[in-house]
């Protein structure tokens, strides 16, 4: 089992909709959890930051974290065209080389 | 303010020879780490450095591999012998500390590609 996992996609969704994106991760003494986003050709770029159970808005997108389930989510409310990108999932661990990312799951905004 | 810079943003170099990567980050950033991406690929952990600590090397793919870090700042990763296969974009991250609770900020990554 991959210590992070996420669908690889791609996952398509019509402009306006809600994109959901999720990952789960096998190590339970994770502490903080990070979306990134990375267009083609760029570097990720960070989105959100989750540390505790529950949810965290901010603009268009909600970070959910459930720990006793290991998962962790990301909802873009609204999508558009410009959201589509592949989205990392990251795991910080409070030990050694302490990141640990996702394979990523492309998304496709239909306009 | 800054964020991490990577130079050069393109390196192309024969098969054989040795390259040089550089990465500045964020002022203040102790903890520092290289990933590569190869094309289509996920993100491959190679380097991590935090403060004056030994840096974890775990990652690294050969002994061909090596970086440093001067005075806590500025990092270089050389491959010698650059084989086909390190054809890749060599991104460098860094993070206030090595925390649980701090987020990496990446820079915008060195392409290299060995013919």
């Amino acid at each position: 089992q991959k210590e992070v996992e996420q669908n690889s996609g791609p996952l398509s969704v019509p402009e306006g909709a809600i994109a959901s994106l999720n990952c789960t991760y096998s190590d339970r003494g994770s502490q903080s959890f990070f979306w990134y986003r990375q267009y083609s050709g760029k570097s990720p770029e960070l989105i959100m930051s989750i540390y505790s159970n529950g949810d965290k808005e901010d603009g268009r997108f909600t970070a959910q974290l459930n720990k006793a389930s290991q998962y962790v989510s990301l909802l873009i409310r609204d999508s558009q065209p410009s959201d589509s990108a592949t989205y990392l999932c990251a795991v910080k661990r409070n030990y050694g080389q302490n990141f640990v990312f996702g394979p990523g799951t492309r998304l496709s905004v239909l306009p | 303010g800054a964020g991490v810079s990577q130079s050069p943003s393109n390196k192309v170099t024969e098969k054989g020879k040795d390259v040089e990567l550089r990465c500045d980050p964020i002022s203040g950033h102790t903890a520092l780490y290289w990933y590569r991406q190869s094309l289509g690929q996920g993100l491959e952990f190679l380097i991590y450095f935090q403060g004056n600590s030994a840096p974890d090397k775990s990652g690294l793919p050969s002994d061909r591999f090596s970086a440093e870090r001067t005075g806590g700042s500025v990092s270089t990763l050389t491959i010698q012998r650059t084989q086909q296969e390190d054809s890749a974009v060599y991104l460098c991250a860094s993070s206030l500390t090595g925390g649980a609770f701090y987020e990496q900020y990446f820079g915008p990554g060195t392409r290299l590609t060995v013919t």
